[in-house]
């Protein structure tokens, strides 16, 4: 497709389980970026890929939280044991230009996980 | 704490009027964009300020930039039912990542 695709859409497990939300970019964009929004909340940063670079991790709330990017395109965020407070809509964003300059982000509409 | 702030964090205007929302932020920008959410999923871009603009039109809406004041508005004009939604600011100030702000609720009535 044309835009930002994730899946699932929707997620629900329970307290304890590991869930894998995928997020497939524009192809062409360089810079990937996944993000955490909780109810009514702004939106968190969580990791940024940008081309072969090492990855910005600094908004992993814990080390049960984990990303990749193969390829340099699909990104899978992985979250093991999972907990209650980790319900929320992950959003992942691409765009073309993500060094000096960044550029305008392209979102998918979101994986919402609830754990119970 | 969050690099962009919006100020306020709600705001309900009844149609045909202006709507002006308002972000601060801490550090030096390369730029600063305004995003959009409707119903809690995907954000979309609306607009994106370079630092050595000041202001920039896209249609009905009019974004400025104050960097001494480290500060941002956007104005919708002649406001619409259709833009009720979220609102947000983005700055790019830690390395190249986007932070946003927490938001402005817009709620316009018909």
């Amino acid at each position: 497709g044309a835009g930002v695709s994730q899946s699932p859409s929707n997620k629900v497990t329970e307290k304890g389980k590991d869930v894998e939300l995928r997020c497939d970019p524009i192809s062409g964009h360089t810079a990937l970026y996944w993000y955490r929004q909780s109810l009514g909340q702004g939106l968190e940063f969580l990791i940024y890929f940008q081309g072969n670079s090492a990855p910005d991790k600094s908004g992993l709330p814990s080390d049960r939280f984990s990303a990749e990017r193969t390829g340099g395109s699909v990104s899978t965020l992985t979250i093991q044991r999972t907990q209650q407070e980790d319900s929320a809509v992950y959003l992942c964003a691409s765009s073309f230009i993500g060094t000096t300059n960044t550029g305008e982000l392209f979102f998918g509409e979101g994986s919402r996980l609830t754990v119970l | 704490s969050q690099q962009g702030e919006e100020d306020p964090q709600a705001l309900s205007i009844q149609e045909g009027e202006n709507a002006t929302m308002n972000c601060s932020y801490k550090t030096s920008i390369n730029n600063l964009q305004w995003y959009r959410q409707n119903s809690g999923r995907g954000l979309v871009h609306l607009i994106l300020i370079r630092s050595n603009e000041r202001e920039k039109h896209s249609g009905r809406l009019r974004v400025t930039l104050d960097t001494s004041k480290k500060s941002s508005s956007l104005l919708i004009t002649a406001s619409r039912a259709a833009d009720t939604a979220s609102y947000f600011c983005a700055t790019d100030a830690r390395g190249n990542k986007l932070v946003f702000g927490a938001g402005t609720i817009l709620r316009v009535k018909s």
